[in-house]
This record gives C-alpha cells, structure tokens and sequence, in this order.
C-alpha cells in the first residue's frame, strides 16, 4: 500500500485568495490524482498528474483555476485559484501503488471558502 | 459512456442484521476494475476492493462479501451481521484501462447502522 499526506488537512480562506494544496506519498508513483468532493457528494476527478508532464484535466476544470505541479514520482501541488465560495470541498489526492495497482487516497484537504 | 450507479441513496437497518449495498455499472470496455470505497464520518476514503473484469468469482473478507455480475453489471456489496461500526458512505467506482485507470465514482450509499 502507499501511505498518503497532504497539508494543510483543513483551511477556511477569503473569496479572491488562493491556496495551495500538498500531497507526499511515502513511494515512488508514477500517476497521482486530484479529486474534488463537494459537500454530501460523491467524487469527482479534477486531472491527472504524471511527472515531467503537464496535467491532465477532466471536462470542467482548467489549468488556470485548479494549477497543478509534479516535481517529482513522490510529490504534487493542487492550487485552488480566486476561490470562491462554491469551491469550498474537501480535496484529495489518489495514487496508485501495491501488488494490484489500486488506488489510495491521502486525507482530504477540508477547504472552506468565505 | 462510463457510469457508476448506486441507486441507495441512504440505508439504515438494526444491528447484525445483514445489508447489501447495490452497484450497477455501465462501460463499453472489455477491461475494467471495479471497486468499493468506504468512507466514514471521519472523511478519509479507505479502500476495501479492487476487482478486475476478467474475475467474476465472489470474494469473501470478513463480515463483507462481494457478488460481481458481468451478466447484469453489478457489483454487490453485502455486509454481514452489521455492526455500528459499519455506518458510513460508501462508493462504488469504476476504472476503465484504456482510460489511464481514472476512477469514476457512484454518487454513494449512505448506511446508518442503528444500535
């Protein structure tokens, strides 16, 4: 399996302001995922994150808004841009690690927006 | 087209009974994975099984069993003899291969296990 952190585990932020988003893995992965939970909903993925390549968004989320960085096969950055009260979620990354190649997800990242 | 549909929305049944959450999955590929997430009051996902297209046998794991179905598309999730514990959201999903193994989740079940 694949142990998952991520910082800050909550934050309460002002319309207009940004954030940045933290997600350590304990291996070397090759893919990471961001997701996006909205309150009481299920998951949704935000875009996918391989090293040494520009991310890859899912139908309704743009580079501009959701910024992605993977430096490296154990580490990437999710920055929520101009916020706004409707991204407040709870955002999580994912990876896929283990024997069978599934998928784990770090803690979540509680973000409310003011 | 990928679709996950968990048509229970919310669930509550008595202590040690037992209670089968249902998934009915849509995809157009040969190779898949489905899985079970549960996700309790505390937020963290956790992991419970990954199950690929080519393996319709039914697993077993404690109190919880799975019943796969290519015939109907469905991924069943039985918990038996149910305990408190076992109260929380929990998400069917599904990931296609061609598709970078993206996990496409079900809108959830919440189960409420009553004492």
């Amino acid at each position: 399996s694949a142990v998952i952190s991520q910082k800050p585990s909550r934050d309460i932020c002002q319309r207009g302001t940004s954030l940045t988003i933290q997600c350590q893995v304990d291996s070397q992965v090759t893919m990471m995922f961001w997701y996006r939970q909205q309150p009481g909903q299920s998951l949704t993925l935000i875009a996918t994150a391989n090293q040494g390549s520009e991310a890859t968004y899912e139908s309704g989320f743009v580079i501009d808004k959701f910024p992605i960085s993977r430096p490296n096969l154990t580490f990437s950055t999710l920055t929520v841009s101009n916020m706004s009260p409707e991204d407040s979620s709870i955002y999580l990354c994912s990876v896929e690690a283990g024997v069978g190649n599934e998928q784990f997800f770090g803690p979540g990242t509680r973000l409310t927006v003011l | 087209a990928q679709k996950v549909t968990q048509a229970q929305t919310e669930i509550s049944v008595v202590e040690k009974e037992d209670v089968t959450l249902d998934c009915v999955y849509e995809t157009r590929d040969t190779t898949y994975y489905l899985f079970w997430y549960k996700q309790p009051p505390s937020g963290e996902l956790v992991f419970l099984i990954r199950r690929n297209s080519f393996d319709e046998q039914n697993e077993i794991s404690g109190r919880y069993s799975w019943n796969f179905q290519k015939s109907t598309s469905s991924f069943n999730f039985t918990i038996t003899a149910s305990q408190v514990v076992d109260s929380a959201v929990y998400f069917c999903a599904l990931s296609e291969q061609n598709r970078d193994d993206k996990i496409i989740f079900g809108k959830g079940t919440r189960l409420h296990i009553l004492p």
